[in-house]
């Protein structure tokens, strides 16, 4: 079974530029997660879906952060404009809806300068 | 205070060795709790639920003590390959998979 798909693994950006980041979770889960795991913490959830719609993006910064998931398949995060402390590595993670297990993808590692 | 918190360490065992760690969770009414292994420049992957019996699962143990609110993990007979980061990780709500992540504790076992 193919396992979670994040693009790109690495970006380099200038603060204020824009940035996207893609996910493909395993097939048939409904689930979807971002997090942001800053070096030397624990990822931190930004937003979850539940198949299209949002079920919690209560600590995603809406005014530079933003998600979709429009088919309720793969999802994509953007951050427009970026900041020295968007620094992070960028999890996604999805699961089946009766199961709290989470399986990660690789991350994408964003660096800000 | 911080949700779930962890000593982030590093722990430095010799190979052989029992170590443990131990995780505090602020949510009296937290249902799910489980500790999750990540290694260096990877994602994390689950180890291992946490149940209230406590459970174990060859070398490791977890157990879980709700009237102090803590999670603790055993590693018996230390291998080189259990050097990671490990995560305690904790569901605070009684419904959705919402996960609360420690900041994890860093273990390096030595030849």
């Amino acid at each position: 079974e193919a396992g979670v798909a994040q693009s790109p693994r690495y970006k380099i950006i200038e603060k204020r530029q824009s940035v996207a980041f893609w996910c493909n979770p395993i097939s048939g889960h409904a689930t979807l997660y971002w997090y942001q795991q800053i070096l030397g913490q624990g990822p931190k959830l930004l937003i979850q879906f539940q198949n299209n719609g949002v079920v919690d993006d209560s600590q995603l910064p809406k005014d530079r952060f933003s998600a979709e998931r429009l088919k309720g398949v793969d999802s994509t995060l953007k951050i427009q404009p970026a900041k020295l402390e968007d620094s992070a590595v960028y999890l996604c993670a999805s699961s089946p809806w009766t199961e709290e297990t989470q399986y990660f993808g690789p991350g994408t590692r964003l660096l800000v300068l | 205070r911080k949700e779930v918190e962890q000593d982030p360490g590093p722990f430095n065992v010799p190979e052989g060795a029992t170590v443990a760690f131990n995780c505090t969770y602020s949510n009296s009414a937290s249902q799910s709790f489980f500790w999750y292994r990540q290694d260096c420049r990877k994602e994390p992957k689950l180890l291992m639920s946490v149940y209230s019996s406590g459970n174990e699962d060859g070398r490791f143990t977890a157990q879980l003590n709700r009237a102090s609110q803590y999670i603790s993990l055993l590693i018996r007979d230390s291998k080189l390959s259990d050097s990671a980061t490990y995560l305690c990780v904790v569901n605070p709500y009684n419904a959705g998979n919402m996960l609360t992540f420690g900041g994890g504790t860093r273990l390096m076992v030595k030849p």
